[in-house]
Protein backbone atom coordinates (compact mmCIF):
# COMPACT_ATOMS: atom_id res chain seq x y z
CA UNK A 1 0.00 0.00 0.00
CA UNK A 2 1.69 3.58 -1.21
CA UNK A 3 -1.12 5.59 -0.22
CA UNK A 4 -3.60 6.12 2.35
CA UNK A 5 -6.89 4.21 1.52
CA UNK A 6 -10.19 4.03 2.91
CA UNK A 7 -13.15 1.76 2.64
CA UNK A 8 -15.91 2.46 2.01
CA UNK A 9 -16.04 5.53 -0.27
CA UNK A 10 -19.90 6.21 1.57
CA UNK A 11 -22.08 4.34 3.70
CA UNK A 12 -25.94 4.61 4.54
CA UNK A 13 -27.07 2.90 7.68
CA UNK A 14 -30.48 2.81 9.94
CA UNK A 15 -30.31 4.72 13.28
CA UNK A 16 -29.71 2.36 16.15
CA UNK A 17 -27.24 0.40 13.25
CA UNK A 18 -23.59 -0.34 14.14
CA UNK A 19 -21.38 -0.27 11.67
CA UNK A 20 -17.23 0.13 11.06
CA UNK A 21 -14.96 1.32 8.15
CA UNK A 22 -11.77 0.48 7.41
CA UNK A 23 -8.37 2.70 6.73
CA UNK A 24 -5.22 1.09 5.27
CA UNK A 25 -2.18 2.80 5.33
CA UNK A 26 1.85 2.30 4.19
CA UNK A 27 3.19 0.38 7.67
CA UNK A 28 6.88 1.31 7.05
CA UNK A 29 8.27 4.34 8.75
CA UNK A 30 5.11 4.87 10.85
CA UNK A 31 4.45 7.15 13.46
CA UNK A 32 0.88 7.68 14.06
CA UNK A 33 -2.47 6.96 12.59
CA UNK A 34 -5.30 9.90 13.02
CA UNK A 35 -8.89 10.00 12.85
CA UNK A 36 -10.91 12.94 12.51
CA UNK A 37 -14.46 13.67 11.98
CA UNK A 38 -15.72 16.09 9.35
CA UNK A 39 -19.43 17.53 9.30
CA UNK A 40 -20.44 19.68 6.02
CA UNK A 41 -19.94 23.14 6.42
CA UNK A 42 -17.63 22.62 9.86
CA UNK A 43 -13.98 21.68 10.07
CA UNK A 44 -12.14 17.85 10.40
CA UNK A 45 -12.41 17.64 14.58
CA UNK A 46 -9.95 14.91 15.77
CA UNK A 47 -11.71 11.78 17.48
CA UNK A 48 -8.11 9.34 17.81
CA UNK A 49 -4.79 9.43 18.09
CA UNK A 50 -3.20 5.91 18.47
CA UNK A 51 0.65 5.37 17.93
CA UNK A 52 1.24 1.65 19.19
CA UNK A 53 0.14 -1.92 17.69
CA UNK A 54 -2.61 -2.92 18.79
CA UNK A 55 -3.73 0.37 20.47
CA UNK A 56 -7.38 0.75 21.30
CA UNK A 57 -9.00 3.79 21.74
CA UNK A 58 -12.80 4.26 22.87
CA UNK A 59 -15.14 7.91 22.87
CA UNK A 60 -18.72 7.34 24.15
CA UNK A 61 -19.76 5.15 20.72
CA UNK A 62 -17.12 5.45 18.57
CA UNK A 63 -13.75 3.21 19.06
CA UNK A 64 -10.92 2.89 17.03
CA UNK A 65 -8.00 -0.14 16.70
CA UNK A 66 -5.16 0.20 15.42
CA UNK A 67 -2.57 -2.72 13.94
CA UNK A 68 0.98 -1.25 12.31
CA UNK A 69 2.38 -4.44 11.26
CA UNK A 70 -0.10 -5.16 8.58
CA UNK A 71 -1.12 -1.23 8.16
CA UNK A 72 -4.94 -0.72 8.95
CA UNK A 73 -7.16 0.55 11.26
CA UNK A 74 -10.43 0.00 12.03
CA UNK A 75 -13.07 2.88 13.66
CA UNK A 76 -16.30 1.65 14.94
CA UNK A 77 -19.61 3.22 15.66
CA UNK A 78 -22.03 1.82 17.91
CA UNK A 79 -25.74 2.18 17.73
CA UNK A 80 -25.19 4.63 15.02
CA UNK A 81 -27.64 8.36 15.29
CA UNK A 82 -28.28 10.98 12.69
CA UNK A 83 -25.74 13.07 14.51
CA UNK A 84 -23.15 10.79 13.59
CA UNK A 85 -23.57 11.75 10.12
CA UNK A 86 -20.33 13.05 8.84
CA UNK A 87 -17.06 11.81 6.67
CA UNK A 88 -14.38 10.14 8.76
CA UNK A 89 -11.05 10.67 7.51
CA UNK A 90 -8.12 8.68 8.77
CA UNK A 91 -4.60 10.39 8.61
CA UNK A 92 -1.25 8.58 8.52
CA UNK A 93 1.90 10.52 10.10
CA UNK A 94 5.20 9.60 9.13
CA UNK A 95 8.64 10.30 10.35
CA UNK A 96 8.53 13.95 8.56
CA UNK A 97 5.59 15.21 10.70
CA UNK A 98 3.84 15.98 7.59
CA UNK A 99 -0.06 13.85 7.50
CA UNK A 100 -1.53 11.61 4.30
CA UNK A 101 -5.04 11.52 4.61
CA UNK A 102 -7.37 9.30 3.06
CA UNK A 103 -10.13 10.43 1.12
CA UNK A 104 -12.55 9.52 3.53
CA UNK A 105 -15.54 7.29 4.36
CA UNK A 106 -19.12 9.47 4.18
CA UNK A 107 -21.34 8.28 6.78
CA UNK A 108 -25.59 8.79 6.65
CA UNK A 109 -27.40 7.72 9.22
CA UNK A 110 -31.32 7.62 8.42
CA UNK A 111 -33.50 8.44 11.18
CA UNK B 1 -14.57 26.29 17.88
CA UNK B 2 -11.45 24.98 17.41
CA UNK B 3 -9.02 28.51 18.33
CA UNK B 4 -8.10 28.82 15.44
CA UNK B 5 -9.01 31.64 12.90
CA UNK B 6 -8.55 31.81 9.06
CA UNK B 7 -9.31 34.55 7.12
CA UNK B 8 -11.25 35.46 4.51
CA UNK B 9 -13.99 32.97 4.66
CA UNK B 10 -14.76 33.37 1.12
CA UNK B 11 -12.42 34.64 -1.50
CA UNK B 12 -13.39 34.69 -5.54
CA UNK B 13 -10.74 36.41 -7.86
CA UNK B 14 -9.51 35.84 -11.20
CA UNK B 15 -6.94 33.47 -13.21
CA UNK B 16 -3.35 35.23 -12.85
CA UNK B 17 -3.91 37.09 -9.72
CA UNK B 18 -2.45 37.02 -6.35
CA UNK B 19 -4.02 36.15 -3.09
CA UNK B 20 -2.78 36.21 0.55
CA UNK B 21 -4.58 33.59 3.15
CA UNK B 22 -4.59 33.99 6.41
CA UNK B 23 -4.42 31.75 9.73
CA UNK B 24 -3.97 32.44 13.45
CA UNK B 25 -3.65 29.71 15.40
CA UNK B 26 -4.48 28.23 18.57
CA UNK B 27 -2.90 30.61 21.92
CA UNK B 28 0.22 28.95 22.41
CA UNK B 29 0.57 26.66 19.32
CA UNK B 30 3.98 27.18 17.52
CA UNK B 31 3.16 24.98 14.66
CA UNK B 32 0.64 25.16 12.25
CA UNK B 33 0.25 23.38 8.82
CA UNK B 34 -1.62 23.80 5.35
CA UNK B 35 -3.61 21.84 3.29
CA UNK B 36 -5.86 22.13 0.52
CA UNK B 37 -9.12 20.22 -0.44
CA UNK B 38 -9.97 19.92 -3.56
CA UNK B 39 -13.00 18.34 -5.61
CA UNK B 40 -12.36 14.55 -5.54
CA UNK B 41 -9.27 14.69 -3.65
CA UNK B 42 -8.75 13.85 0.13
CA UNK B 43 -6.65 16.46 2.35
CA UNK B 44 -3.54 17.40 0.72
CA UNK B 45 -0.72 18.53 3.12
CA UNK B 46 1.09 21.40 1.77
CA UNK B 47 3.27 23.15 4.20
CA UNK B 48 4.19 22.85 8.14
CA UNK B 49 5.51 25.60 9.68
CA UNK B 50 7.02 25.48 13.40
CA UNK B 51 8.30 28.80 15.17
CA UNK B 52 8.66 30.42 12.85
CA UNK B 53 10.54 27.89 10.76
CA UNK B 54 9.78 25.59 7.83
CA UNK B 55 9.80 21.86 9.17
CA UNK B 56 8.03 19.75 6.49
CA UNK B 57 7.03 20.70 2.75
CA UNK B 58 4.50 18.56 0.83
CA UNK B 59 2.82 19.06 -2.57
CA UNK B 60 2.89 22.54 -2.86
CA UNK B 61 3.36 24.13 -6.10
CA UNK B 62 6.04 26.59 -6.73
CA UNK B 63 3.44 29.41 -7.38
CA UNK B 64 2.53 28.93 -3.58
CA UNK B 65 4.50 30.04 -0.93
CA UNK B 66 3.98 30.51 3.13
CA UNK B 67 5.42 32.03 5.93
CA UNK B 68 4.83 32.25 9.59
CA UNK B 69 5.22 35.32 11.35
CA UNK B 70 6.64 36.18 15.05
CA UNK B 71 3.46 36.22 16.59
CA UNK B 72 3.03 32.78 15.06
CA UNK B 73 0.26 33.89 12.59
CA UNK B 74 0.87 32.54 9.21
CA UNK B 75 0.12 33.15 5.55
CA UNK B 76 -0.13 31.38 2.33
CA UNK B 77 0.74 33.09 -0.64
CA UNK B 78 -1.17 32.25 -3.58
CA UNK B 79 0.19 33.58 -6.82
CA UNK B 80 -0.70 33.12 -10.76
CA UNK B 81 -3.63 31.20 -9.90
CA UNK B 82 -5.23 28.91 -12.46
CA UNK B 83 -8.47 27.61 -11.96
CA UNK B 84 -7.62 24.44 -10.69
CA UNK B 85 -6.18 26.35 -7.57
CA UNK B 86 -9.91 26.22 -6.74
CA UNK B 87 -10.38 24.46 -3.53
CA UNK B 88 -10.95 24.57 0.45
CA UNK B 89 -7.81 25.87 1.95
CA UNK B 90 -7.76 24.48 5.86
CA UNK B 91 -4.88 25.60 8.42
CA UNK B 92 -4.61 23.57 11.86
CA UNK B 93 -2.44 24.26 14.59
CA UNK B 94 -0.83 22.19 17.34
CA UNK B 95 1.28 22.90 20.69
CA UNK B 96 4.84 21.88 18.99
CA UNK B 97 6.00 19.18 16.22
CA UNK B 98 4.74 16.34 17.14
CA UNK B 99 2.29 13.50 16.02
CA UNK B 100 -0.79 14.64 18.05
CA UNK B 101 -3.85 15.71 16.85
CA UNK B 102 -4.04 18.90 14.86
CA UNK B 103 -6.89 21.60 15.48
CA UNK B 104 -8.08 22.34 11.95
CA UNK B 105 -9.56 26.10 11.44
CA UNK B 106 -12.60 26.67 9.62
CA UNK B 107 -10.93 26.94 6.38
CA UNK B 108 -10.68 29.71 3.51
CA UNK B 109 -13.01 28.85 0.12
CA UNK B 110 -11.31 30.40 -2.95
CA UNK B 111 -13.04 29.96 -6.49
CA UNK B 112 -10.48 31.04 -9.22
CA UNK B 113 -13.01 32.04 -12.27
Amino acid sequence: ILNVEQSPQSLHVQEGDSTNFTCSFPSSNFYALHWYRWETAKSPEALFVMTLNGDEKKKGRISATLNTKEGYSYLYIKGSQPEDSATYLCARGGSNYKLTFGKGTLLTVNP
Amino acid sequence: DSGVTQTPKHLITATGQRVTLRCSPRSGDLSVYWYQQSLDQGLQFLIQYYNGEERAKGNILERFSAQQFPDLHSELNLSSLELGDSALYFCASTPWTTHGEQFFGPGTRLTVL
